[in-house]
């Protein structure tokens, strides 16, 4: 089982729609979240942290279950420069090392 | 203010030829990750440094990869003995602080091994 599991996709949506990306992880001691974009042949962009608490940024909404170990990234009112891949990655500190793991990335692609 | 520079942008290698990438982190970063990324993949962790400590290597693939980071700052991830299996782009990012803060890569080197 990969450390870090997201659904690959593709997800193609309509301009508008409301979409959500899960992703689950399996070490239980990790410490922190994020959601990265990352466009083709681009390097990958910090688009927003995650906590348990929630946060939002605009069109975007993240969130944290640690007891469940998943993290889920919402993007309402979709745009067609939201067009790209979602990468979920989780860092690990411990003493055995540190280590951030990402997602193989969920691509999104909007359609007009 | 200047991002992250990696280079060469691209590079090209016969099988079994030594290569050298070099990163370039924002100035004053203090953390430093190297990631390795093949096509349809996310980005897999190689190692990391904290100025010029380096206090994970677990994801380097084998013994023919090696990082240093000798004075805190620019960072030289050297690939000796190149495979065909190496070709990849080899993604450098930088973080202000300590380990869990957030990453800023640079555009990647792709290498293609032949």
């Amino acid at each position: 089982r990969k450390e870090v599991e997201q659904d690959p996709g593709p997800f193609n949506v309509p301009e508008g729609a409301t979409v959500a990306f899960n992703c689950t992880y399996s070490n239980s001691a990790s410490q922190s979240f994020f959601w990265y974009r990352q466009d083709c042949r681009k390097e990958p962009k910090l688009l927003m942290s995650v906590y348990s608490s929630g946060n939002e940024d605009g069109r975007f909404t993240a969130q944290l279950n640690r007891a469940s170990q998943y993290i889920s990234l919402l993007i309402r009112d979709s745009k067609l420069s939201d067009s790209a891949t979602y990468l979920c990655v989780v860092n690990n500190e411990n003493t055995g090392g540190f280590k951030t793991i990402f997602g193989a990335g969920t691509r999104l692609f909007v359609k007009a | 203010g200047a991002g992250v520079s990696q280079s060469p942008r691209y590079k090209v290698a016969k099988r079994g030829q030594d290569v050298a990438l070099r990163c370039d982190p924002i100035s004053g970063h203090v953390s430093l990750f190297w990631y390795q990324q093949a096509l349809g993949q996310g980005p897999e962790f190689l190692t990391y440094f904290q100025n010029e400590a380096q206090l994970d290597k677990s994801g380097l693939p084998s013994d023919r990869f090696f990082a240093e980071r000798p004075e805190g700052s620019v960072s030289t991830l050297k690939i000796q003995r190149t495979q065909q299996e190496d070709s990849a782009v080899y993604l450098c990012a930088s973080s202000l602080g300590q380990f869990q803060e957030t990453q800023y890569f640079g555009p990647g080197t792709r290498l293609l091994v032949l």
